[in-house]
C-alpha cells in the first residue's frame, strides 16, 4: 500500500526566509509524488510533480522539491517566503491507480 | 467543461435521509476520483472510475456509500441513510489518463460540504 507522512502540523517562517515543507513517502515500486496547496475556503491547486529524471523539481510560485530516493523524501522547498505563501500544503504519492494524501501542513509566514 | 464541476455546493440534510453528489468532470478526463475532507485534514480517497468502471472502491467507509459513473463522465456519489459523521467536504477529481495514469495530474472540483444534523 502506498503512504505519505509529513510530520509536522505546522511551519512557521518569517518572510523573506527560505521554508522547507517535509514528506516521506511508503510505496511499492517507482513512485509519482506531488504537492498540492489549500487556500482558506479554496479548493486543492497543483503546485508541482516528480515523475522521473531530475531529483530537483521546479513548480508554480516558485516552489520547488527535491526527490531523495535514499531516504524516501520529497521535501517541498522556497528559497524566500512570502506572506502570501501562507496555506494548507499536501504532499501525495501515487502509482498507477488512486491517489493518496498526507495530512497536511500549515504553513504559515508571518511578516 | 473547462473545470471539475461539483454540486451542489453545500448541503444540510436530517439524520437518515438519503443524498446524491454530482460530479462533472474535465472533458475528455477518463478518471475521476472521489475524496472525502475533513476540515484542516488532507482529502481522504473513497474510490475512483477509469471511464465507467469503478476501478478502487476501498476507501468507501461502509455499504451506505456508493458511486457510479454509467456513462464514463458525470459521475454521482451517493449516500445513504446519512448520519452526523459523515459531515465533511467531498471532493471530486479528474484527470487525463488512465493507463499509465500515475504521472498525470489530479484537478479537483471545489467541493460539496455536506452537514447531516
Amino acid at each position: 500500500a502506498q503512504s505519505v507522512a509529513q510530520p509536522e502540523d505546522q511551519v512557521n517562517v518569517a518572510e523573506g526566509n527560505p521554508l522547507t515543507v517535509k514528506c516521506t513517502y511508503s510505496v511499492s515500486g517507482n513512485p509519482y509524488l506531488f504537492w498540492y496547496v489549500q487556500y482558506p475556503n479554496r479548493g486543492l491547486q497543483f503546485l508541482l510533480k516528480y515523475i522521473t529524471g531530475d531529483n530537483l523539481v521546479k513548480g508554480s510560485y516558485g516552489f520547488e522539491a527535491e526527490f531523495n530516493k535514499s531516504q524516501t523524501s520529497f521535501h517541498l522547498k522556497k528559497p524566500s517566503a512570502l506572506v502570501s505563501d501562507s496555506a494548507l500544503y499536501f504532499c501525495a504519492v501515487r502509482t498507477l491507480g488512486d491517489m493518496r494524501f498526507g495530512a497536511g501542513t500549515r504553513l504559515t509566514v508571518k511578516p | 467543461g473547462a473545470g471539475v464541476s461539483q454540486s451542489p455546493r453545500y448541503k444540510v440534510t436530517k439524520r437518515g435521509q438519503d443524498v446524491a453528489l454530482r460530479c462533472d468532470p474535465i472533458s475528455g478526463h477518463v478518471s475521476l476520483y472521489w475524496y472525502r475532507q475533513a476540515l484542516g485534514q488532507g482529502p481522504e480517497f473513497l474510490t475512483y472510475f477509469n471511464y465507467e468502471a469503478q476501478q478502487d472502491k476501498s476507501g468507501l467507509p461502509n455499504d451506505r456509500f456508493s458511486a457510479e459513473r454509467p456513462e464514463g463522465s458525470i459521475s454521482t456519489l451517493t449516500i445513504q441513510r446519512t448520519e452526523q459523521r459523515d459531515s465533511a467536504m467531498y471532493r471530486c477529481a479528474s484527470s487525463f489518463g488512465a493507463g499509465a495514469a500515475g504521472a498525470n495530474v489530479l484537478t479537483f472540483g471545489a467541493g460539496s460540504r455536506l452537514t447531516v444534523l
